[in-house]
């Protein structure tokens, strides 16, 4: 299985901040890497896909990077509704998918 | 736009099975070619894909529980199910609900969305 890590495991930052979260790939998964974000209670928000390319309805302040094993989510200019976890998956290994165990975004 | 919410027994008796259904609103999962997952977390842990259906009652399954695991779909009441037999404490998770992206069954471009808010399960005796 490819296993995914993230990190930091949390972090925090304040409104107006802007911050990066890691996710790396046990192997090279090319671009196929997505970011969502979950907020206590609700269901989890596809934020990015395939690396780079933005859901509709997503803040532009929300972009993805990397290739290979390492990937990044920026947040620029951190908003109160952004405190959340955010979580990467990989679908390199389609029908399975792994996911990276969460990064948790608090206010400072 | 499409909506999934799961219903199921909150409390599960080790050793029996676990049994959850996914509702589907705003969309007909007979006429559209979307694969159909079960995703879940157990408390202070990832997410773990559990396997997916599609409406002609093709699946794919995690071998982490393929013996245990089986899904359907009713179409007529817009549904997909999860059953998984012989639960332990560790089957203790929120279990997901979510729409895959992938049409083909094998496109590696492929996520999860919308999901589930999500229904807790406890594996208790």
């Amino acid at each position: 299985d490819i296993q995914m890590t993230q990190s930091p495991s949390s972090l925090s930052a304040s409104v107006g901040d802007t911050v990066t979260i890691t996710c790396r790939a046990s192997q090279s998964i090319n671009i196929y890497l997505n970011w969502y974000q979950h907020k206590p209670g609700k269901a989890p928000k596809l934020l990015i896909y395939a690396t780079s390319s933005l859901q509709s309805g997503v803040p532009s302040r929300f972009s993805g990077s990397g290739s290979g094993t390492d990937f990044a989510l920026t947040i620029s200019s951190l908003q109160p509704e952004d405190f959340a976890t955010y979580f990467c998956q990989q679908s390199y290994s389609t029908p399975i998918s792994t996911f990276g165990p969460g990064t948790k975004v608090e206010i400072k | 736009q499409v909506q999934l919410q799961e219903a199921g027994p909150g409390l599960v008796r080790p050793s029996q099975t676990l049994s959850l259904t996914c509702t589907v609103s705003g969309g007909s999962i007979s006429s559209s070619d979307y694969f159909w997952s079960w995703i879940r977390q157990p408390a202070g842990k990832g997410l773990e894909w559990i396997g997916r259906i599609y409406n002609s009652g093709t699946t794919n399954y995690n071998p982490s529980f393929k013996s245990r695991v089986t899904m359907s779909v009713d179409t007529s009441k817009n549904q997909f199910s999860l059953k998984m037999t012989s639960v332990t404490a560790a089957d203790t998770a929120v279990y997901y609900c979510a729409r895959d992206s992938d049409t083909s069954g094998y496109s590696r471009y492929n996520w999860f969305d919308p999901w589930g808010q999500g229904t807790l399960v406890i594996v208790s005796s």
